[in-house]
């Protein structure tokens, strides 16, 4: 079983729509959860840490549940350039030591 | 952010040769880099972590005599992959942490694409 595990998608949303996903993750010990965005090509970048008591920036909202094991990220109001691949990030235990899930890819159509 | 910059962005190589990429921090001492792999559709694998002025330690898989990893200043770490072969091809990514820098911060280089034919 993979330590992080993400739907791939790809989920095709309506511009102005509401999309959601989930991620688990296996090692009930990890300590840090995160969701970077990476487009194609391209290097991730931090999108959001992810606290268990949820979490809001603007348009996005994560979601942890420790006793499930897994992350959630929803994007309100979705705009084109939300379309990229959102991978899952769980820190190791290890400083900076990140474990990647292998994405989500959502596009966001007109 | 700090800003770790990577060279070369890509490259195309023949079989059999080496090549080596840099991970440089512009503005922060990154005592600890990371080195992932990214094969097309698949997550970032971490290949090795690279402590300033010691060995590095390579993950479960990774070969070390054919992936080698220096990391002799606080600045700057590279990736040779010797003797390159097609099933090399890759997207090769550095991460880098500094003193005072929290372990929630992962910076990144702009990543390697490399070619092997």
């Amino acid at each position: 079983r993979k330590e992080v595990e993400q739907d791939p998608g790809p989920f095709n949303v309506p511009e102005g729509a509401t999309v959601a996903f989930n991620c688990t993750y296996s090692n009930s010990a990890s300590q840090s959860f995160f969701w970077y965005r990476q487009d194609c090509r391209k290097e991730p970048k931090l999108l959001m840490s992810v606290y268990s008591s949820g979490n809001e920036d603007g348009r996005f909202t994560a979601q942890l549940n420790r006793a499930s094991q897994y992350i959630s990220l929803l994007i309100r109001d979705s705009k084109l350039s939300d379309s990229a691949t959102y991978l899952c990030v769980v820190n190791r235990g290890s400083w900076g030591k990140l474990q990647f899930g292998a994405g989500t890819q959502v596009v966001v159509t007109p | 952010g700090a800003v770790v910059s990577q060279h070369p962005s890509w490259v195309i190589c023949k079989s059999g040769t080496s090549v080596k990429i840099e991970c440089r921090s512009l503005d922060f001492q990154a005592t600890t880099m990371f080195w992932y792999r990214q094969f097309p559709k698949q997550s970032l694998m971490l290949m090795a972590t690279s402590n300033e002025g010691s060995k590095a330690t390579y993950e479960q898989g990774v070969e070390k005599d054919k992936f080698l990893i220096n990391h002799a200043s606080l600045t700057l770490s590279t990736l040779t992959v010797t003797s390159a072969h097609p099933e090399d091809s890759s997207f090769y990514i550095c991460s880098a942490g500094g003193q005072g820098r929290k372990d929630t911060e992962a910076f990144f280089g702009q990543g390697t694409r490399l070619t092997v034919v």
